[in-house]
């Protein structure tokens, strides 16, 4: 089944404890994302990659890091989080950028 | 760079009315734009989308037009049903490389029996 995997689904951690989010694609898709879903302001993109190697800033990169060293796989990476990264957050893949994005089960994060 | 707005935030309509939701873009150079269902607890799924060479989609019960003079887009959902309850982001780009899909801040619709 084509499908975007992130793990995990709910993760509660504390302020500074470094933590990586998983995103895997089975689709063979160029481009990856990744979004935070917050009340009221809808989903703002934090880091894309058009390809292996090539990632990019969003609206909202600050306190985020991703990386894409195979094309199936673009974690997210928060170094030393913090509380105003408590936040939903979606993974989303399509086969090249502008073309239809197929999106992840999110992963809810809370950071104390 | 492209703003998008999406109105209203909240609508709640009865089963078998139309519900209509409005988004303005601010970028003219905007030729791509889709619209996202997500349901509770699950990731926003494509349901249709327009590109600019083209005036309006239907697709069952769901429509969109597009005016690129007045750089808005409308999502018209007929026959609604309780499974439509759902949020829906309306999105536009460029669909250049190194642009991304700006997203609206959502309308949740509320179908009732």
């Amino acid at each position: 089944e084509a499908q975007v995997t992130q793990n995990p689904r709910y993760l509660i951690t504390v302020t500074g404890k470094k933590l990586t989010v998983t995103c895997s694609q089975n689709m063979n898709h160029e481009y990856m994302s990744w979004y935070r879903q917050d009340p009221g302001l809808g989903l703002r993109q934090i880091y894309y990659s058009m390809n292996v190697e090539v990632t990019d800033k969003g609206d909202v990169p600050e306190g985020y890091k991703v990386s894409r060293k195979e094309k199936r796989n673009f974690p997210l990476i928060l170094e030393s989080p913090s509380p105003n990264q408590t936040s939903l957050y979606f993974c989303a893949s399509s086969f090249r950028e502008g073309e239809k994005l197929f999106f992840g089960s999110g992963t809810q994060l809370s950071v104390l | 760079g492209e703003n998008v707005e999406q109105h209203p935030s909240t609508l709640s309509v009865q089963e078998g009315d139309s519900a209509v939701i409005k988004c303005t873009y601010s970028d003219s150079a905007s030729n791509y734009f889709p619209w996202y269902k997500q349901e509770l607890g699950k990731g926003p799924q494509l349901i249709i989308d327009i590109r600019s060479n083209v005036g309006e989609k239907k697709d069952q019960r769901i429509a969109v037009t597009l005016n690129k003079t007045a750089k808005h887009f409308s999502l018209h959902i007929t026959e609604t049903q309780p499974e439509d309850s759902a949020v829906y982001f309306c999105a536009a780009t460029m669909n250049q490389a190194g642009t991304a899909l700006i997203f609206g801040k959502g309308t949740t619709l509320s179908v009732s029996s």
